[in-house]
């Protein structure tokens, strides 16, 4: 099925460590986003792409760095893991010029320790 | 500062009642408004998009929008416990009129229950 895949799902680290989220689109879309959400804070903007070659700061990126690899992939890396960084992240993808809405990836729960 | 502004609910209504969502913005050159439906544990889910003012309607689902009262909000006919979730509205501005870049901007949501 068409969509926006994230991987991983779940994970859990400890204070220091790094890792990066996988997202990959297959809509040919040309825009897409790394989102956080808290409870009762709503969905923040971490990052996004507006095109290939292109990344921008959304309101939360400290903590955060992003590689738009092609077209299709987005990845967002933690570098050093707090527990502040807790949260569910959500990547999704758009067609940043025109009158569309988004489409999300099912999340990737992560816990820090 | 952009904002986009809902009720956090809970709002609860009976099983086949219509629920009222609404949610107020503030950039008057906001071109398009969509309504996300998120369950628990669930990424948002796109249920209803508007671009003009006045009413469209889509199977149970009707979305209002008045510009000049910068307003919109869903209306949910015969609601059902599968309805039950924390609907986000969504506002589309231009940041960047250059490239006509646009993003959404969002509200923090308002979670509905439904009775049975």
């Amino acid at each position: 099925n068409a969509g926006v895949t994230q991987t991983p799902k779940f994970q859990v680290l400890k204070t220091g460590q790094s890792m990066t989220l996988q997202c990959a689109q297959d809509m040919n879309h040309n825009s897409m986003y790394w989102y956080r959400q808290d409870p009762g804070m709503g969905l923040r903007l971490i990052y996004y792409s507006a095109s290939e070659g292109t990344t921008d700061k959304g309101e939360v990126p400290n903590g955060y760095n992003v590689s738009r690899l092609n077209k299709r992939e987005f990845s967002l890396r933690l570098e050093s893991a707090a527990p502040s960084q807790t949260s569910v992240y959500f990547c999704a993808s758009s067609e940043m010029d025109k009158d569309y809405g988004y489409t999300f990836g099912s999340g990737t729960r992560l816990t820090v320790v | 500062q952009k904002e986009v502004e809902q009720n956090s609910g809970p709002l609860s209504v009976p099983e086949g009642a219509i629920a009222s969502l609404n949610c107020t913005y503030s950039d008057r050159g906001s071109q398009s408004f969509f309504w996300y439906r998120q369950y628990s544990g669930k990424s948002p889910e796109l249920i209803m998009f508007i671009y003009s003012n006045g009413d469209k309607e889509d199977g149970r689902f009707t979305a209002q929008l008045n510009k000049a009262s910068q307003y919109v909000s869903l209306l949910i006919r015969d609601s059902q416990p599968s309805d039950s979730a924390t609907y986000l509205c969504a506002v589309n501005i231009i940041f960047r009129p250059a490239g006509n870049n646009r993003k959404l901007i969002w509200g923090l949501g308002t979670s509905l229950a439904v009775n049975p």
